[in-house]
């Protein structure tokens, strides 16, 4: 049981490059959800997902597309990288429950646009 | 406004102390509340969930004042294992949506 995996773990891009990340989940979640973190702001959410076939933006999602065409998937892609995407982006998932709607985290991906 | 607001610290703490970190919420429609912990270059791990009662777990205990809308962590007995940033969580729940908000954290380094 892997839990949350991403791939990459690093990568740097020159300004214009396209990118997608990927993101496996193996417990089954319904939920997921594609953060960025940056110094002093916390994460942020990019988008997300309530199950497969369906995405919503989050609070940044520009520059940003998604898909979640297997349940357990959810990819991220930048259709043209700009420096400002520099980030460490973190990908999660979470269950439906009645009480408790804990989320679980990948180990993240570390991204510089040059 | 910022969704979630904690204090960024660093706390600075000798082995053995007992700390405090408080984080205050915009909306008070807020259903679920968390604290995480992250440590240096990780992914963020939940510590505990928030309950209305407040819940304690070993050394770790945890309330939340609707009322003030703010949720407290307490460590006592502090360990150099303890050195992390702790980041509080807000989550609207609702069936269609569930988004969660994260403060900046609190980054507490405990020493020897």
């Amino acid at each position: 049981n892997a839990g949350v995996t991403q791939t990459p773990k690093f990568r740097v891009l020159k300004t214009g490059q396209s990118m997608t990340l990927l993101c496996a989940q193996d417990m089954n979640h319904e939920y997921m959800y594609w953060y960025r973190q940056d110094p002093g702001m916390g994460l942020r959410l990019i988008h997300y997902s309530v199950g497969e076939g369906t995405t919503a933006k989050g609070e940044v999602p520009d520059g940003y597309n998604v898909s979640r065409l297997k349940k357990q998937n959810f990819l991220l892609g930048l259709e043209s990288a700009a420096p400002s995407q520099t980030s460490v982006y973190f990908c999660a998932s979470s269950r439906i429950a009645e009480r408790s709607y804990e989320q679980y985290f990948g180990p993240g991906t570390r991204l510089t646009v040059t | 406004r910022k969704e979630v607001e904690q204090d960024p610290g660093p706390f600075n703490v000798p082995e053995g102390a007992t700390v405090a970190f408080n984080c205050t919420y915009s909306n008070s429609a807020s259903q679920s509340f968390f604290w995480y912990r992250q440590d240096c270059r990780k992914e963020p791990k939940l510590l505990m969930s928030v309950y209305s009662s407040g819940n304690e777990d070993g050394r770790f205990t945890a309330q939340l004042n609707r009322a003030s809308q703010y949720i407290s962590l307490l460590i006592r007995d502090s360990k150099l294992s303890d050195s992390a940033t702790y980041l509080c969580v807000v989550n609207k729940g609702g069936y269609n949506f569930n988004k969660f908000y994260f403060g900046s954290g609190t980054k507490l380094n405990v020493k020897p």
